[in-house]
């Protein structure tokens, strides 16, 4: 079965500064990744995911994910983070079955802060 | 704009008292899932459909089950709420094709009093 580790329950970053946000997954196969961002009482808005190809993806709001096989990682990163950033962000790995239609694994998620 | 909806966005119960979640999507996607997501927690798979084919995922309890009418609408019941049925309840969509995106709903909170 496939699992989500992300090893950072918390980070606080100042604002305008850079952030990197990790996750590693274990999967038996070629996985597909996910990122994505909740606001308080929201639900969870897709911020890139990663299928296939180019391992470095672009995704909303001026974030990226590099997906490295070889340290089963696909961290998140951002070059310069705004107070707006500041949510609880969840990477995700979907499973690569034959029905097409399965549940996503969730890590337990990174509460970002961002200072003044 | 499509979109998934869920009503209502929050849901206070008591004890033992059957409630019911919705879910609704403009999207026409085959896959409507149901998550659980307790409180400082990620999000855990409860079941989906997969048009009019439901899918239990092993750990779910029977406390919980679900409808789904037609391709829009999908309900979450609950049948006799305990504390610990105290959560957000996420809905999600997605194509019925590997390695599609899903899309969620803003979620029910749920309190049980």
């Amino acid at each position: 079965a496939q699992s989500v580790t992300q090893p950072d329950i918390h980070i606080t970053v100042s604002e305008g500064a850079s952030l990197e946000l990790r996750c590693n997954y274990s999967y038996g196969a070629t996985p597909y990744l996910f990122w994505y961002v909740q606001s308080p009482g929201q639900g969870l808005q897709l911020l890139l995911k990663y299928f296939s190809g180019d391992t470095l993806v672009q995704g909303i709001k001026g974030f990226e994910a590099e997906f490295k096989r070889s340290q089963s990682s696909f961290n998140l990163r951002k070059p310069s983070v705004h107070w707006s950033d500041a949510a609880e962000y969840f990477c995700a790995v979907g499973a690569e079955s034959g029905g097409g239609a399965d549940g996503l694994t969730f890590g337990k998620g990174t509460h970002l802060i961002i200072q003044p | 704009d499509a979109m998934v909806i869920q009503n209502p966005r929050y849901q206070v119960t008591q004890f033992g008292k059957p409630v019911t979640l919705s879910c609704s999507q403009t999207l026409n996607h085959n896959v409507m899932y149901w998550y659980q997501q307790k409180s400082s927690q990620a999000p855990k798979l409860l079941f989906h459909y997969y048009d009019k084919d439901f899918n239990n995922e092993a750990d779910t309890p029977d406390n919980f089950q679900s409808r789904r009418p037609n391709t829009s609408f999908c309900f979450l019941d609950i049948r006799s709420p305990g504390l610990g049925d105290a959560a957000m309840y996420l809905c999600a969509t997605s194509r019925a094709q590997l390695r599609e995106t899903q899309y969620f709903g803003p979620g029910t909170r749920l309190l049980v009093l």
